[in-house]
């Protein structure tokens, strides 16, 4: 099994809809993460979590919203889809610390298009 | 502030060429760098780290890359090109002084020529 696990895979949805993509994590960090992939410009970041009562936003935030409901779930919202929103989306988890223990670890993605 | 420069998007050399993927980064205060690897459908993969130890860092399938502060470049090299080897390669740099968030390039995909 992984140890980073995203669900749904693949979504398709409507303008206007809410959607939620989930993430769990069995490598028992505390770090969470939230990016979003598009073509020619990397993964750019959303929102991260450092614990459960520590959220915060990364560099494109606006239209997204979080959850971090425990240590191993952190789920990602959009309450009002966009077709601007189409995009290949990673949750990624880390360990506290620096040096070799500053890895992230990334989920397979979900495949988001908005319709 | 943090950032990462790879250039060349696209990247196409022969099997068993050396393969050379660029990366310079920006930091006001001494990184880490990073390496990660996505083949077609997957997730991200590290490929290989450097944290302030041997500035020569070696990899996974025989991929090596080389910090050079002086030139702060990170370039990711490996001798002979495998098919197996065609993906998206991203560098990133992180920083204490940032929670050690990650700021990721814009990737390149390198093509394996047979």
């Amino acid at each position: 099994d992984a140890d980073v696990t995203q669900t749904p895979r693949n979504r398709i949805t409507k303008t206007g809809k809410r959607i939620m993509l989930e993430c769990s994590q069995t490598k028992g960090h505390d770090r969470m993460y939230w990016y979003r992939q598009d073509p020619g410009l990397g993964l750019r970041l959303i929102y991260y979590s450092f614990d459960v009562k520590d959220i915060n936003k990364g560099e494109i935030s606006d239209g997204y919203s979080v959850s971090r409901q425990a240590q191993a779930k952190f789920s990602l919202s959009l309450e009002s889809a966009i077709p601007n929103q189409t995009a290949l989306y990673f949750c990624a988890t880390s360990d506290t610390g620096t040096g070799s223990r500053n890895i992230q670890y990334f989920g397979a993605g979900t495949r988001l298009s908005v319709l | 502030a943090q950032s990462v420069t790879q250039l060349g998007s696209h990247v196409s050399v022969s099997e068993g060429a050396l393969v050379l993927l660029r990366c310079n980064y920006s930091s006001s205060v001494p990184p880490y760098l990073f390496w990660y690897v996505q083949y077609p459908n997957q997730g991200l993969q590290l490929l290989l780290k450097y944290t302030s130890a041997a500035t020569l860092v070696k990899g996974i399938n025989g991929f090596e890359a080389e910090f050079k502060k002086s030139e702060t470049s990170f370039h990711l090299t490996k001798p002979s090109a495998h098919m197996s080897d065609a993906a998206e390669y991203f560098c990133a740099v992180s920083v204490a002084n940032t929670g050690n968030q990650f700021y990721f390039g814009t990737g390149t995909s390198l093509t394996v020529i047979p």
